[in-house]
This record gives C-alpha cells, sequence and structure tokens, in this order.
C-alpha cells in the first residue's frame, strides 16, 4: 500500500504571498491532519478534517485553513506568509482519526516551507 | 491548557548503552503514542498505550504508561546505531487533539 505523500516537498514563498500544499492519504484512510513542525516550537497540531469536515483545530490564526475532498485528499493554504511560518509542514492520516483511542497515524515526508 | 513535557532533551550514549525518555503531562491522557524521527525524516509511530499501567516491549524497546497515565517513558536496551533520532510522544487527553512533546534526541556514538 502505497505511503502518505505530499506535495510539493520543498517551496520558496516571500512574505505576503500565500500558499496551498497538498497531501494524499493512504488509500482507505478518512482522516488527514496537519501539523507544523519547528525547531522552536516543536510539532504542533493545525487541523484534522474526516469526511470533508473540519473535526479539530489547533490554535493557530485564520490564515492557516484547509480542506478535504470526497477521495480523502486534503490541502492547506497558509495566506500573507510571515517569516515565522517557515516550518515543516506535515500531513498524518490515519483510517478514522477519532477516539479515544486515536488510530495509528502515518506520516507523510512533508512540505519544507521558507518564507523569505 | 494541556502540556506534554519531554526530558531529556539531548542524550548522548556510547553503543551498548540503554537510554531513556520520559514525558509528563499536566493533565490525566486517554492514551499516549511514540515517534521516532530520524534526522531528515518524518515521525514513525512505534506504539500505543491506552490502559494505566500499561508496559509494552518490542525488542530492545520497552514502553510504559503510568497508573495516574499522565506520565509515560520509552527505554531501549543496548543501544544500536540505528536507534539514532528524536523520539517523540503524544498524548491526547479529553479534546481528542494530541499534545507532543518537544522530543528527545537520541545520539549514538559507536
Amino acid at each position: 500500500k502505497a505511503g502518505v505523500t505530499q506535495t510539493p516537498r520543498y517551496l520558496i514563498k516571500t512574505r505576503g504571498q500565500q500558499v496551498t500544499l497538498s497531501c494524499s492519504p493512504i488509500s482507505g484512510h478518512r482522516s488527514v491532519s496537519w501539523y507544523q513542525q519547528t525547531p522552536g516550537q516543536g510539532l504542533q497540531f493545525l487541523f484534522e478534517y474526516f469526511s470533508e469536515t473540519q473535526r479539530n483545530k489547533g490554535n493557530f490564526p485564520g490564515r492557516f485553513s484547509g480542506r478535504q475532498f470526497s477521495n480523502s485528499r486534503s490541502e492547506m493554504n497558509v495566506s500573507t506568509l510571515e517569516l515565522g511560518d517557515s516550518a515543516l509542514y506535515l500531513c498524518a492520516s490515519s483510517l478514522d482519526g477519532g477516539g479515544p483511542p486515536r488510530d495509528t497515524q502515518y506520516f507523510g515526508p512533508g512540505t519544507r516551507l521558507t518564507v523569505l | 491548557g494541556q502540556q506534554v513535557m519531554q526530558i531529556p532533551q539531548y542524550q548522548h550514549v556510547q553503543e551498548g548503552e540503554d537510554f531513556t525518555t520520559y514525558c509528563n503531562s499536566s493533565t490525566t491522557l486517554s492514551n499516549i503514542q511514540w515517534y521516532k524521527q530520524r534526522p531528515g525524516g518524518h515521525p514513525v509511530f512505534l506504539i500505543q498505550l491506552v490502559k494505566s499501567g500499561e508496559v509494552k516491549k518490542q525488542k530492545r524497546l520497552t514502553f510504559q504508561f503510568g497508573e495516574a497515565k499522565k506520565n509515560s517513558s520509552l527505554h531501549i536496551t543496548a543501544t544500536q546505531t540505528t536507534d539514532v533520532g528524536t523520539y517523540f510522544c503524544a498524548g491526547t487527553g479529553g479534546s481528542y487533539i494530541p499534545t507532543f512533546g518537544r522530543g528527545t534526541s537520541l545520539i549514538v556514538h559507536p
């Protein structure tokens, strides 16, 4: 079974621009979660989508948004980029994601975003 | 909100020595998961603990969940160079949103 895929793998943007990242979950997985990983803050939960609906949301500003399509693929969008948005953005898929207990989450390779 | 503290931040060991990382949550957890991230890689799921006092083993790795479900540990016996990486715990409480510890980076010297 193919793993979680994320595109693009690397991205360079300038302040004020917007960016869209894509995530394709493992076939059959219905839950997709997004995380931001930085050296300073570690791994932080952004949001989770299940059946095209946002089920959980972390503590990030409204500039961070996402959506999920009927085939479970997900996108996240960051508008008005700031320097501090430079990070590795990881998506993780699971069969359901509800809980407790949570289903196993399988992470993708991530998108490395650099904001100049 | 829920906080998960993980110590130590770094651990240098000689190959063959043991290694332990600890996680402590500010609130009672429903479950805790452990991940390993190799340098330049992404987190890979290792195990999930659900029951109070639970102990699980995977070859040289031993995972424990505290009786109060607020702390957990990962112990590696006789480390190998392949164990290098950052080990994260992620606790889930009532909100179902996982909170990750900052991770412990394990450096193994041959």
